[in-house]
């Protein structure tokens, strides 16, 4: 059973870049059949997708977000890591890590196991 | 994109009840459809995926239904410990997944 260790800063000043990682204990992050993603929820709302990354390094990010989004992974470290640029008050939410399995393409694919979450918020 | 609408977005019911959540897609998604489970100050939890598989360790109170662009969530004899948000999740539209609003499930 993976498990999701989230660590980062819980504030951020505006217009800097927030920072998340997430170490994956449980299993290797080296997997045909698994991506790791970021999701956020902002206080009393649902749940976004920010984007998925590979054990290659290959992602996706949202199109809302890519210009400012960069996720990568550390294999040495079983480390997934999330950052995010210029950030504004806008960007203050819950960050989750989570593992997204993988079958047929893709198609068929769920976030099975979660980390924490960090709440992240943006205030000078 | 596809758009995830969830109905409705708030109930109550009592501890024994049937309860039912519907999610309906903007176009369809074959069975690519998933529902968790979010308490408060909790991560979400995978409870259903491919709309009708029940993750291991879900109660069997628990399931899904549905293709297309019609689905359903329901809990047989709703317990205390159910009260919470329900969020369904779509994954046709590869990598670009998207959730519903949420559900606010609220024990009587």
């Amino acid at each position: 059973q993976l498990q999701l260790q989230q660590s980062g800063p819980g504030l951020v000043k505006p217009s800097e870049t927030l920072s998340l990682t997430c170490t994956v204990s449980g299993g290797s992050i080296i997997s045909r059949s698994y991506y790791w993603g970021w999701i956020r929820q902002p206080p009393g709302k649902g749940l976004e997708c920010i984007g998925t990354v590979d054990y290659s390094g290959s992602t996706y990010y949202n199109p809302s977000l890519k210009s400012r989004v960069t996720m990568s992974v550390d294999t040495s470290k079983n480390q997934v890591s999330l950052k995010l640029s210029s950030v504004t008050a806008a960007d203050t939410a819950v960050y989750y890590c989570a593992s997204l399995f993988c079958g047929g393409a893709c198609y068929s694919a769920y976030f099975d196991y979660w980390g924490h979450g960090t709440l992240v918020t943006v205030s000078s | 994109d596809i758009q995830m609408t969830q109905s409705p977005s708030a109930l109550s019911a009592s501890v024994g009840d049937r309860v039912t959540i519907t999610c309906r897609a903007s176009q369809s998604i074959s069975n690519y459809l998933n529902w968790y489970q979010q308490k408060p100050g909790k991560a979400p939890e995978l409870l259903i995926y491919e709309a009708s598989r029940l993750q291991s360790g879900v109660p069997s109170r628990f399931s899904g239904s549905g293709s297309g662009t019609d689905f359903t969530f329901t809990i047989t004899s709703l317990q205390p410990e159910d009260s919470a948000t329900y969020y369904c999740q779509q994954s046709y539209t590869t990598p670009l997944y998207t959730f519903g609003q949420g559900t606010k499930l609220q024990i009587k």
